[in-house]
Parts: C-alpha cells; sequence; structure tokens
C-alpha cells in the first residue's frame, strides 16, 4: 500500500457526460501528479499540482481540468467525455523537497469506463 | 523517437532464471532513473532509482545505468512467479513529470 488513495475504483458513464475522479496524497506529500495509462499510448502525464497551485501541464486536453484543495486532496475533472477517454487514471504523491529526484508514489488507479 | 523506449516484449522465463529487462534513452541530461512494477489493474510500485551512471542492488534486484549508451537495465536474480508483471523504466526529463517507457511484460513460469 503506496498510501496514496483514489476514489472511485471503477467509473462507468456515457460520451458527453462529465466525471470527477478524487485523489487523497500520502501523508506530508505536496505534490500530486495525474496520469493517464492506455493500452495504446502508455503511461502519460497529464497534471501536476504543488501545494494547491499548478505547477507542470503535460499532454492533458482542454476538457480536462484539475484542482488541489487546502486539504492537498486532488480531482482530476474530465468532461465531454469520448470513447476514447476510457483508461485508468493514476493519481501520485511526492513530498517535494526541491532538491533533486521526487519519488513518485502511485495510487491503485481509476477505472474509466466510457459507453 | 521517444524520450524512453522499452521492448514490450512479452518475456517468459523458467522459475529461477536471471531476467534482465532493458530501456534506452533519448537525452543524455536525463539523470534520474526508475524501474517501477505494475501488477495486473494496480498501480505502478517503485522498484528501484537510480541517479546518474552505476549500479544499485536491492535483493534480488539490480538496476543499473549506463549513461556513455544510453541504456538503463534491471536484473532479476533467481526469478519468482511472483515476479510475473509488468516493469516500466521511467525517468524524470526535468519537467518535474516522469516519462514512461511503454512497459515490458514478465511472466516466470514455475
Amino acid at each position: 500500500d503506496s498510501g496514496v488513495t483514489q476514489t472511485p475504483k471503477h467509473l462507468i458513464t456515457a460520451t458527453g457526460q462529465r466525471v470527477t475522479l478524487r485523489c487523497s496524497p500520502r501523508s506530508g506529500d505536496l505534490s500530486v501528479y495525474w496520469y493517464q495509462q492506455s493500452l495504446d499510448q502508455g503511461l502519460q502525464f497529464l497534471i501536476q499540482y504543488y501545494n494547491g497551485e499548478e505547477r507542470a501541464k503535460g499532454n492533458i486536453l482542454e476538457r480536462f481540468s484539475a484542482q488541489q484543495f487546502p486539504d492537498l486532496h486532488s480531482e482530476l475533472n474530465l468532461s465531454s467525455l469520448e470513447l476514447g477517454d476510457s483508461a485508468l487514471y493514476f493519481c501520485a504523491s511526492s513530498v517535494d523537497s526541491r532538491g533533486g529526484e521526487e519519488t513518485q508514489y502511485f495510487g491503485p488507479g481509476t477505472r474509466l469506463l466510457v459507453l | 523517437q521517444k524520450e524512453v523506449e522499452q521492448d514490450p516484449g512479452p518475456l517468459s522465463v523458467p522459475e529461477g532464471a536471471i531476467v534482465s529487462l532493458n530501456c534506452t534513452y533519448s537525452n543524455s541530461a536525463f539523470q534520474y532513473f526508475m524501474w517501477y512494477r505494475q501488477y495486473s489493474r494496480k498501480g505502478p510500485e517503485l522498484l528501484m532509482y537510480t541517479y546518474s551512471s552505476g549500479n544499485k542492488e536491492d535483493g534480488r534486484f539490480t538496476a543499473q545505468v549506463d549513461k556513455s549508451s544510453k541504456y538503463i537495465s534491471l536484473f532479476i536474480r533467481d526469478s519468482q512467479p511472483s515476479d510475473s508483471a509488468t516493469y516500466l523504466c521511467a525517468t524524470d526529463t526535468g519537467r518535474r513529470a516522469l516519462t514512461f517507457g511503454s512497459g515490458t511484460r514478465l511472466q516466470v513460469q514455475p
């Protein structure tokens, strides 16, 4: 158990809908990262938040957005869902020591199926 | 060219074999390298982390970085059926996010 929690574990929805995925980082970790894992694209970085502020953006679609709250939990919002958004969405967290590499610990993921 | 390339496998070995998993990376400026293990339907789990060049050993696992050839390896000694998983190499490209290889699926046959 990495200490990172994600809810829900599974989500089934229809095209055009909007969903919210939730992540609680490990105790003491200030940074939260969101990744998408699909069969054709592999594990890809979406966005990072540090202590409530957006720090880095990856291959995140405009239909997707995220935020990190004062209690450091984070939410990833996916809207106008398409079939191709079906994937595993992972949250990871790190301490963010600013001194070099930041080991990221991954949560169990949310499996999204868009029908 | 992808920043990190990894042979997807699958790789099937008998129990007790030495397993060698490999990745190449594109940018000689990359310094931090990780190996994650991912069981089916689970999140990636950090196995090994190395900085710059050299070897790092942890139990049955050895991570190796060869910066001259931009090659990273993970060796598993005395492989067990419980080692059956997908192994992902990753690097911190300096943009505060990890870039992953596509993963190699390993099956250790009892």
